[in-house]
């Protein structure tokens, strides 16, 4: 059974630009939910999505925004790059619905802002 | 508001000597889960357990145990006779139940960096 499957694993992106990182989680999952992984702020909450909704989201300005399609394949979009946006985004998936269920992480994307 | 405490930022032990991974977290809900992930330097988060706050049994996975005390809001991870392949950087994380709809977001300690010796 394949698991969370990120893309790319690595980029290098410029100041100002935007970039989109993609997930596909594992098969008949329906969640999805982002992650950024800095030394500083350590794991913190993006977003997550459910059967193509938005169920929760964390403390992050506008640049940063997500949506899900109906395969449940899951995309995140960080416009007007800043240097402090480097950091790695982990995607996790898990089956949804109730609280409580084990949640998959993919090995991630390493964004880098020069 | 939530939040997991991992007090001990770096461990380094000698092969084959057993360490334990403190974790203790703060919860207003009556339901809520409790997890253990390990990190490679490769990045990714592997999932090593999940337990419900109304499951206070200890766990043992071959050399990997867990002990949940909810007096203590603690969680804390043994690795008995600790090999290098468990050097990697060790997460507790903690979800709530907000309601039946469901809630996926994760609420992370900072991590312990475990450093086996050969």
């Amino acid at each position: 059974k394949a698991g969370v499957t990120q893309t790319p694993r690595y980029l290098i992106k410029t100041r100002g630009q935007q970039v989109t990182l993609s997930c596909s989680p594992i098969s008949g999952h329906r969640s999805v939910s982002w992650y950024q992984q800095t030394p500083g702020q350590g794991l913190q909450f993006l977003f997550e999505y459910f059967s193509e909704t938005q169920r929760n989201k964390g403390n992050f300005p506008g640049r940063f925004s997500g949506r899900q399609f109906s395969n449940s394949r899951s995309e995140m979009n960080v416009s007007t790059l800043e240097l402090g946006d480097s950091a790695l985004y982990l995607c996790a998936s898990s089956s949804g619905g109730r609280s409580g269920n084990t949640i998959y992480f993919g090995e991630g994307s390493w964004l880098t802002v020069v | 508001a939530q939040k997991v405490t991992q007090a001990q930022t770096e461990i380094s032990v000698v092969e084959k000597e057993d360490v334990t991974l403190d974790c203790v977290y703060e919860t207003r809900d009556t339901t809520y889960y409790l997890f253990w992930y390990k990190q490679p330097p490769s990045g990714e988060l592997v999932f090593l357990i999940r337990r419900n706050s109304f499951d206070e049994q200890n766990e043992i996975s071959g050399r990997y145990s867990w002990n949940f005390q909810k007096s203590t809001s603690s969680f804390n991870f043994t690795i008995t006779a600790s090999q290098v392949v468990d050097s990697a950087v060790y997460f507790c994380a903690l979800s709530e139940e907000i309601s039946n709809f469901g809630n996926e977001k994760l609420t992370f300690g900072t991590g312990t960096r475990l450093t086996i010796i050969p």
